[in-house]
């Protein structure tokens, strides 16, 4: 079955310093990627797609990458602020889309 | 007002009650989805819709049930609530492009006691 792997502990991240966040993927062949931020109690909002014949994508401190052939995609935040803590989910999917279970981001002051 | 507004934000309803949650959107997207989510599993889907008449099960379909009233409206319902479906209850939107991404609402924390 189709499965979405992110890293389930919490990510550490000093203020300033790149946070690099990991998705894997396996039995699936999506078309698209997708990264959300979700804060607690509050639902997912999206922040980026990317498609599978794209290698990079980037908007303002957020840049994803995607590799078909690992079954990976990357999650960068650079010059993270406290702010950008929240958790991160990574979606795959085409029609309707699956979630991974997200991965805690902690930016510390 | 939210793009994607989603009545209650909180219940509490007993075992065997049967419950409905609403969700209504001003987006104007043919395609809605209801998601629930619990610690440690992520966001699971209940049922989807890409348009008035089409009514899909997702993978967790067993127990509840769904109306689209109209492009702007979705309802979930639970016809006899069981503990087992305490959850965050999430409502979702996407334009028809398969390329876009989805527009959650703020859900509804439902327990079940």
């Amino acid at each position: 079955s189709q499965k979405i792997e992110q890293n389930s502990e919490a990510l550490n991240i000093q203020e300033g310093k790149t946070a690099t966040l990991t998705c894997n993927y396996t039995n699936y062949s999506p078309a698209y990627l997708q990264w959300y931020r979700q804060d607690p109690g509050r639902g997912p909002v999206f922040l980026l797609l990317i498609r599978e014949n794209e290698k990079e994508k980037r908007k303002e401190r957020l840049k994803v990458t995607f590799d078909t052939t690992l079954k990976q995609s990357l999650f960068h935040i650079t010059a993270s602020q406290p702010a950008d803590s929240a958790t991160y989910l990574c979606a795959l999917g085409d029609d309707k889309i699956i979630f991974g279970k997200g991965t805690r981001l902690h930016i510390l002051p | 007002d939210a793009d994607v507004t989603q009545t209650p934000r909180n219940r509490i309803t007993k075992t065997g009650k049967r419950i409905m949650l609403e969700c209504s959107q001003t987006k104007g997207h043919d395609r809605m989805y209801w998601y629930r989510q619990d610690p440690g599993l992520g966001l699971r889907l209940i049922y989807y819709s890409f348009d008035v008449k089409d009514i899909n099960k997702g993978e967790i379909s067993d127990g509840y049930s769904v109306s689209r009233q109209a492009q702007a409206k979705f309802s979930l319902s639970l016809e006899s609530a069981i503990p087992n479906q305490t959850a965050l209850y999430f409502c979702a939107t996407q334009s028809g492009g398969a390329d876009y991404g989805y527009t959650f609402g703020s859900g509804t924390r439902l327990t079940v006691v």
